[in-house]
């Protein structure tokens, strides 16, 4: 069974670099039976999709964040990175990354969440 | 973008009835080589992440009670819980995974009359 967990910090300043790592256990994260996906949710709001992620090296970025938006993956280590760079109150949010289906592609299995507030 | 317009915003069903929950795209998000529709639907319960009911609008992910059920093609969906159970308080959320940016609706939460 595939498990994701999530870890970084739950507090970053105004200006600076957010850094999220997602360890992926129970599949090899180079497996070309998934693709990985980040997820974001501001605070009593609804779910914004920030970008997937592929073993081939191929990424998708959500466009309103490209510029300051970084993914990746790692398998060397089985883990998946995040970093969005010069971070403002607005990237609040819980910060979720996931699994899909390469075949079907639903987004099935999700780590449990960082809580990341921008704070000076 | 793909946008998913959930309706209701909220939604009010006693215990043993059903709930409807609709959802509205405003492109299509069947594939027609395979003919399936990349609509799914998420549950989220409280400080926890969503959890997928059904995906290619009708399939159900494993596990899943099957008093959950999904229908509609093209750009209407429909989640359908049927006998509402008091575990089914939660928030509910449609997305589209045709084509990036992926995309979610609003959220609809369900509460017990």
């Amino acid at each position: 069974q595939m498990q994701l967990q999530q870890s970084g910090p739950g507090l970053v300043r105004p200006a600076e670099t957010l850094t999220l790592t997602c360890s992926v256990s129970g599949v090899s994260i180079s497996s070309r039976d998934f693709y990985w996906v980040w997820i974001r949710q501001p605070p009593g709001q609804g779910l914004d999709w920030l970008g997937n992620v592929f073993a081939s090296g191929r990424i998708y970025y959500n466009p309103s964040l490209k510029s300051r938006l970084s993914l990746s993956l790692d398998t060397s280590t089985g883990q998946l990175s995040l970093a969005l760079h010069s971070v403002t109150a607005a990237d609040t949010a819980v910060y979720y990354c996931a699994s899909g289906s390469s075949l079907s592609r639903e987004v099935k299995y999700w780590g449990q969440g960082t809580r990341v507030a921008v704070s000076s | 973008d793909t946008v998913l317009t959930q309706s209701p915003d909220s939604l009010a069903v006693s215990l043993g009835e059903s709930a409807t929950i609709n959802c509205r795209s405003n492109q299509t998000v069947l594939y027609s080589s395979n003919n399936k529709n990349y609509l799914g639907w998420f549950q989220q319960k409280p400080g926890q992440p969503p959890k997928l009911l059904i995906y290619w609008a009708a399939t159900r992910d494993s596990g899943v009670p099957d008093r959950f059920s999904g229908s509609g093609s093209g750009t209407d969906f429909t989640l359908t819980i049927s006998s509402l159970q008091a575990e089914d308080v939660a928030v509910y959320y449609c997305h589209q995974y045709i084509r990036t940016p992926y995309t979610f609706g609003q959220g609809t939460r369900l509460e017990i009359k």
